[in-house]
């Protein structure tokens, strides 16, 4: 069945970047999502990939998708303390009737000290 | 405009007790998941509906649970015989409507303790 693996903890100092890594098995997959979740909060939707995309920007965050590997990353750039909060990587089946089943990570709780 | 809201947000009871959940999705949005979200673990899919019909309701771990969305808005996620295992964040979401990227809109969850 499908899996999505992920670091569970990432330390980083104010300023620097951060890298959160992500394994996936689902070679079907038809999107990836990077989702943040703050706590007390619901999850916000940072950003996503087509699977035939290898790169894609959007302004401090950078998406590297690595399809023969099934490595997906987020790189965030001059990491602030605003940035602290819990990172899940999700794959999406595409399935017949058009509608996306996510398959979560366990999380990355990304700590960002001064 | 208003994201999708659960209410409660949380909710104490005692085993075996019956709960009802509910997500009130985006006005307009067709499509809404649950989710159920373990302590320590990311979401796990639980049953998605389009408009008034569950399509999928392949997560639900077991007839305990059941959803209902009859005017194919409000939905309510209702659990018999609650057990302490069912603790955890029920999550809804939305979208507009099954399709391209079917960007999910998640709401704040509700937190339910079985004591």
């Amino acid at each position: 069945g499908e899996d999505v693996e992920q670091s569970l903890f990432l330390s980083v100092r104010e300023g620097d970047s951060s890298v959160i890594n992500c394994t996936y098995t689902d070679s079907s997959s038809t999107y990836l999502y990077w989702y943040k979740q703050e706590p007390g909060a619901g999850l916000q939707l940072l950003t996503y990939i087509f699977s035939n995309m290898d790169m894609k920007q959007d302004q401090r965050l950078t998406v590297l998708l690595n399809k023969k590997d099934k490595h997906l990353s987020l790189r965030i750039a001059d990491t602030q303390t605003g940035d602290s909060a819990i990172y899940f990587c999700a794959e999406s089946s595409w399935f017949s009737g058009g509608y996306n089943k996510l398959i979560f990570g366990a999380g990355t709780r990304l700590a960002v000290h001064p | 405009g208003a994201g999708v809201s659960q209410t409660p947000s949380n909710k104490v009871t005692e085993k075996g007790k019956y709960v009802e959940l509910r997500c009130d999705p985006i006005s307009g949005h067709t499509a809404l998941y649950w989710y159920r979200q373990s302590l320590g673990q990311g979401p796990e899919f639980l049953i998605y509906f389009q408009g008034t019909g569950a399509a999928d309701d392949s997560g639900l771990p077991n007839d305990r649970f059941f959803a209902v969305r009859p005017e194919g808005s409000v939905s309510t996620l209702k659990i018999q015989r609650t057990e302490r295992g069912d603790s955890a964040v029920y999550l809804c979401a939305s979208s507009l409507s099954p399709g391209g990227t079917d960007t999910q809109y998640f709401g704040p969850g509700t937190r339910l303790t079985v004591l």
